[in-house]
Parts: structure tokens; C-alpha cells; sequence
């Protein structure tokens, strides 16, 4: 049981390129969500998925795209990356059952130059 | 947006001594509150979920309080210990979460 993976651990991308930032998780949770973690600020919420074909924004979905074609996987899309992207990302999954307790994956440190 | 606050942003003990910090939210619509411990380089780590008013949890040296009425939660630490040092989330859980800036502690040996 590996719990929440994230592929890559860093990355380093120039303004202006793509790519795609990889999230699975093998606990069967329905709710997944990715978060940046900025220096000072809290978590901020990008987007969220309650199940698989569904998803929706939080607070900070500019530049960003989701899609969840399975329960495992909520990968999210740069698509023209941007210094402002700069930060630390994280993906979460929730438990449904009634510790509602969420786990998240080892993050993402992406530098945008 | 919710509003999530802590105070205070960052503290110094000494090793032994107790502490405690504030996590304050919008009282209205409350679902439930989260705690969360979250050390360098690492992810963060549920520590309490709390969800009734006057709730109290435990867990070792470290504890949680809660007052939804009035919007705020009381995380206390017992007897610090270096390896206490970690910066700690609070979160209102509405459909999704909104996390407060955390505060930072370090604990001096």
C-alpha cells in the first residue's frame, strides 16, 4: 500500500513549456484534490475531483488543468508554464469513511525560469 | 474563500517547556476542523479531526480543543521535545479545505 505517489520530486521547466505533474493513489478514495505551497501562504486549493469524470476548481485554477479518467490517477496539466507557478505542489486523497482524514504525497518542487 | 488564521506565525521553546497555539475560522456552516503536523521536506501529517463543539482530543504529548461557536481551536503541546519542531496546518473542511498559514515551531534542546 503505497498510499499518495507524485512523480517528479523536482522539476525545472523554462516560461512558456508544458508538462504534466503525476498523482495515483491506491487507497480507492474517491476525492482527490492538488494543492501549491507558497513561502508564508497556506495550501491553496487548485482543483479538486469527487470521483472519477469529475472535477472542478478551487481557488487558484488559473494555468492549471485536471482530468480523472480513473479513481487511481488525478494528474495536473501545466500548460504554459509561468515564474508565478513557481512553488511546491501537492496531491491529496480523502478517506470517505467518518475520519475523514486526508493523506497527501510527497510534492512536487517545480521551478519555472 | 474561508478565512483560516493562525497565530502565532512562528515560536521559539525551550526543550520541556509546554505550548500551545490558535487556529481561528468562520463559525458559520462548520463542518470540521483538521490538524495537521508537517515537518521539513516532508508531507503533512493528520494529527486530529475534530467535528463536535467542545471536542477535546489526544494524542500523546499533543492535544486539541475545539469551540465552533466562537470559530477557534487550541492545539497544546505537553513537555516540548526537538522532534516536535514541524510546522502545524489547521484546516476548515467545508466541501473542500481551506488551510490557515500554519505556525512554525522550533523547539530549542
Amino acid at each position: 500500500n503505497a498510499g499518495v505517489t507524485q512523480t517528479p520530486k523536482f522539476q525545472v521547466l523554462k516560461t512558456g513549456q508544458s508538462m504534466t505533474l503525476q498523482c495515483a493513489q491506491d487507497m480507492n478514495h474517491e476525492y482527490m484534490s492538488w494543492y501549491r505551497q507558497d513561502p508564508g501562504m497556506g495550501l491553496r486549493l487548485i482543483h479538486y475531483s469527487v470521483g472519477a469524470g469529475i472535477t472542478d476548481q478551487g481557488e487558484v485554477p488559473n494555468g492549471y488543468n485536471v482530468s480523472r479518467s480513473t479513481t487511481e490517477d488525478f494528474p495536473l496539466r501545466l500548460l504554459s508554464a509561468a515564474p508565478s507557478q513557481t512553488s511546491v505542489y501537492f496531491c491529496a486523497s480523502r478517506s470517505t469513511d467518518r475520519t475523514d482524514t486526508q493523506y497527501f504525497g510527497p510534492g512536487t518542487r517545480l521551478t519555472v525560469l | 474563500i474561508l478565512n483560516v488564521e493562525q497565530s502565532p506565525q512562528s515560536l521559539h521553546v525551550q526543550e520541556g517547556d509546554s505550548t500551545n497555539f490558535t487556529c481561528s475560522f468562520p463559525s458559520s456552516n462548520f463542518y470540521a476542523l483538521h490538524w495537521y503536523r508537517w515537518e521539513t521536506a516532508k508531507s503533512p501529517e493528520a494529527l486530529f479531526v475534530m467535528t463536535l463543539n467542545g471536542d477535546e482530543k489526544k494524542k500523546g504529548r499533543i492535544s486539541a480543543t475545539l469551540n465552533t461557536k466562537e470559530g477557534y481551536s487550541y492545539l497544546y503541546i505537553k513537555g516540548s521535545q526537538p522532534e516536535d519542531s514541524a510546522t502545524y496546518l489547521c484546516a476548515s473542511r467545508g466541501q473542500n479545505f481551506v488551510f490557515g498559514p500554519g505556525t512554525r515551531l522550533s523547539v530549542l534542546p
